[in-house]
């Protein structure tokens, strides 16, 4: 069973803070990894996609992979109210074209 | 522009019903999804069109009908609805089927009473 796995929160951040989300996958195999937000009663949009080791920015935001550890994490710099979402941590394991969703992480960003 | 559509954004029916939930992209895009995500916010793949193609088909069942008339529309028909199948569905596009980023349709929430 393929799996990613999060911690589903919620994260409460004060403004202007760096808030880190966490994300573990069991498949070996998975080759694409994506980060969605999601407001409440909205549907999820792709913030950020990551393919190989390492740490890649856009904006406030940096992805981190870790292949050898099954490890992807999203930071988000300098912290806004309007950032407060769940995030969705999504897993591409190319062998059955799925995308597998992790449960998601609410993160609250107190002003 | 939308660029990826869905109707209706809400549908409110009755146990036994049949109804159906329409999905088009402007994006130009090769590949189609639906997902349906429950009460307690997990977002699940259901079906996968590639131009026209099935290419995922979970282990739903056979009361949800996908049907995909050109690459740009993806329409899903369910029969026989049960309390069970509310939830919020979600159409979503790519470029291709493999590794590819997916944006998501804005959703449409189905209450069985």
């Amino acid at each position: 069973q393929k799996e990613v796995e999060q911690n589903s929160g919620p994260l409460s951040v004060p403004e202007g803070a760096i808030a880190s989300l966490n994300c573990t996958y069991s498949d070996r195999g998975s080759q694409s990894f994506f980060w969605y937000r999601q407001y409440s009663g909205k549907s999820p949009e792709l913030i950020m996609f990551i393919y190989s080791n390492g740490d890649k920015e856009d904006g406030r935001f940096t992805a981190q992979l870790n292949k050898a550890s099954q490890y992807v994490s999203l930071l988000i710099r300098d912290s806004q109210p309007s950032d407060s979402a769940t995030y969705l941590c999504a897993v591409y394991g190319g062998s059955n074209y799925k995308l597998t969703f992790g449960k998601g992480t609410l993160l609250t960003v107190n002003p | 522009d939308t660029a990826v559509s869905q109707t209706p954004k809400y549908l409110v029916t009755q146990m036994g019903n049949d109804k159906s939930i329409k999905c088009e992209q402007n994006l130009g895009h090769d590949t189609m999804y639906w997902y349906k995500q429950d009460s307690k916010k997990f977002l699940k793949i259901m079906f996968s069109y590639n131009n026209k193609e099935l290419i995922i088909n979970e282990t739903v069942p056979n009361r949800f009908s996908p049907k995909s008339p050109d690459k740009a529309h993806l329409n899903l028909h369910i029969n026989s609805l049960e309390l069970g199948d509310s939830a919020v569905y979600f159409c979503a596009s790519s470029q291709g089927p493999l590794n590819y980023e997916q944006y998501f349709g804005p959703g449409t929430r189905l209450t069985v009473t």
